[in-house]
């Protein structure tokens, strides 16, 4: 069946302008976790959903950055007036119930550069 | 906090040859364990995993037992092929306070594997 996807793959934008990524999960996967991997910071967590709720923001660096789920299905992590630190691979991960026994699904990433 | 440290890469063997990537982790209680690898070109995914001390995990001819003592997770695979030429991620995600986790992984810094002929 169809894995996790997300959109767009790379993306090239100025520095202070907002951008928006985009993750589509396994169907029927409640669970929705978003993480960044950066040369200088490795793999590290963003947010989690379990359905449309967040309940962990602590990993967003900053008030710039945001995330929503909707229809427990899709969600957008929009980065507002982008900095050069931004520039990272995005990935977004789900799994169908949140717990340690239900393996976490990677999708491919997005590429963000910021110039 | 919660921490991973693995060994430094990156790690470059012939084939056949056995294959060691220590990792390391700080945490509070007892979290749960997992190794992941990205292939080239393609999505991180999950290699294997152990959930409790002195559990082993395996797959794909790797294994990582789970030492509470010494608080590692080292993976281990006896012959290592061209194919397993990829990076690899120790992560745990800990418990919360109501003693069960939502999945949150906390990653080391990745060690890149490189197989020659």
């Amino acid at each position: 069946g169809a894995g996790v996807s997300q959109s767009p793959s790379n993306k090239v934008t100025e520095k202070g302008k907002d951008v928006e990524l985009r993750c589509d999960p396994i169907s029927g996967h409640t669970a929705l976790y978003w993480y960044r991997q950066s040369l200088g910071q490795g793999l590290e967590f963003l947010i989690y959903f379990q359905g449309n709720s967040a309940p962990d923001k602590s990993g967003l660096p900053s008030d710039r950055f945001s995330a929503e789920r909707t229809g427990g299905s899709v969600s957008t992590l929009t980065i507002q007036r982008t900095q050069q630190e931004d520039s990272a691979v995005y990935l977004c991960a789900s799994s169908l119930v949140a717990g340690d026994y239900y393996e976490q699904y990677f999708g491919p990433g997005t590429r963000l550069t910021v110039t | 906090g919660n921490s991973v440290t693995q060994m430094e890469g990156p790690v470059t063997l012939s084939e056949e040859a056995f294959l060691t990537i220590n990792c390391t982790y700080t945490a509070t209680g007892y979290p749960s364990l997992f190794w992941y690898v990205q292939y080239p070109g393609e999505g991180l995914q999950l290699l294997l995993k152990a959930t409790k001390a002195d559990d082993k995990g395996s797959n794909k001819g790797f294994e990582a037992t789970y030492r509470k003592e010494t608080t590692s997770f080292h993976l281990e695979k006896g012959s290592v092929q061209v194919s397993d030429s990829a990076v690899y991620f120790c992560a745990l995600t800990p418990p919360n306070a109501g003693g069960t986790s939502y999945g949150k992984l906390t990653f080391g810094q990745g060690t890149i594997l490189t197989v020659h002929p």
